[in-house]
């Protein structure tokens, strides 16, 4: 059964707006979540993370948002450019070495 | 070198091959994974070695046969394989296991049975 859950495969955003993925969890002992970003050819790369202890986290242009009530973390990049297009990928670990990812969001920023 | 290499980058085999996969990491971590992309389906974990010692084993086939001789080398040796085996196989260390950790991910194999 799949514990991480990326709904839309795929969003369309115009450069310079907001582009907003979400990601839903089901296992409550899992209390950290990251963001990866991927290009083709290439393997995930690192975005930016958050602790379950926060609810918030930014970094530059990218901030993510952690409700724990509801099982569920967004990750907003203001503002779009041309450059994030790619397939961003949620993943949630426990305390052990594991984690678990989502199915990815393919984002394209229109020029 | 830095970071997580994975060789080859492309592979082609015959279900009745035998190939192996080859992982180098210069991050100086101490925990390694496999990991399989299939097309629109999320990142599914295969093994996982903690010091050298596999810790994880995530139902995988027997034809998928993982070896780490030390915390910088993993190799993923493959027998048998089946067309829908064809996926891209990532490799992704992190530091000593624990709270908050993140993977680094090598650029991975993309793999082709026929």
């Amino acid at each position: 059964d799949q514990q991480v859950k990326q709904n839309s495969p795929s969003l369309s955003v115009q450069e310079g707006r907001i582009s907003i993925l979400n990601c839903d969890y089901t296992n409550s002992m899992f209390d950290y979540f990251l963001w990866y970003k991927k290009y083709p050819a290439e393997g995930p790369t690192f975005l930016i993370s958050i602790s379950s202890i926060k609810d918030k986290n930014e970094d530059g242009r990218f901030t993510v948002f952690l409700n724990k009530s509801a099982k569920h973390l967004s990750l907003h990049i203001v503002p779009s450019q041309p450059g994030d297009s790619a397939v961003y990928f949620c993943a949630a670990s426990p305390f052990l070495p594991k984690f678990y990812f989502g199915s990815g969001t393919k984002l394209n920023v229109k020029p | 070198e830095t970071g997580v290499t994975q060789t080859p980058r492309h592979l082609v085999m015959g279900m009745t091959n035998k190939k192996s996969l080859k992982c180098e990491q210069h991050l100086g971590h101490n925990a390694m994974y496999w990991y399989k992309q299939s097309a629109k389906k999320p990142l599914e974990l295969m093994f996982v070695y903690n010091f050298k010692e596999q810790t994880e084993n995530n139902s995988v086939p027997s034809r998928f046969s993982p070896e780490c001789p030390n915390s910088s080398h993993l190799f993923l040796h493959l027998h048998t394989l089946q067309p829908e085996d064809s996926a891209l196989y990532l490799c992704a260390s992190s530091q000593v296991p624990g709270a908050n950790e993140k993977l680094f991910f090598g650029s991975g194999t993309q793999l082709s049975v026929l």
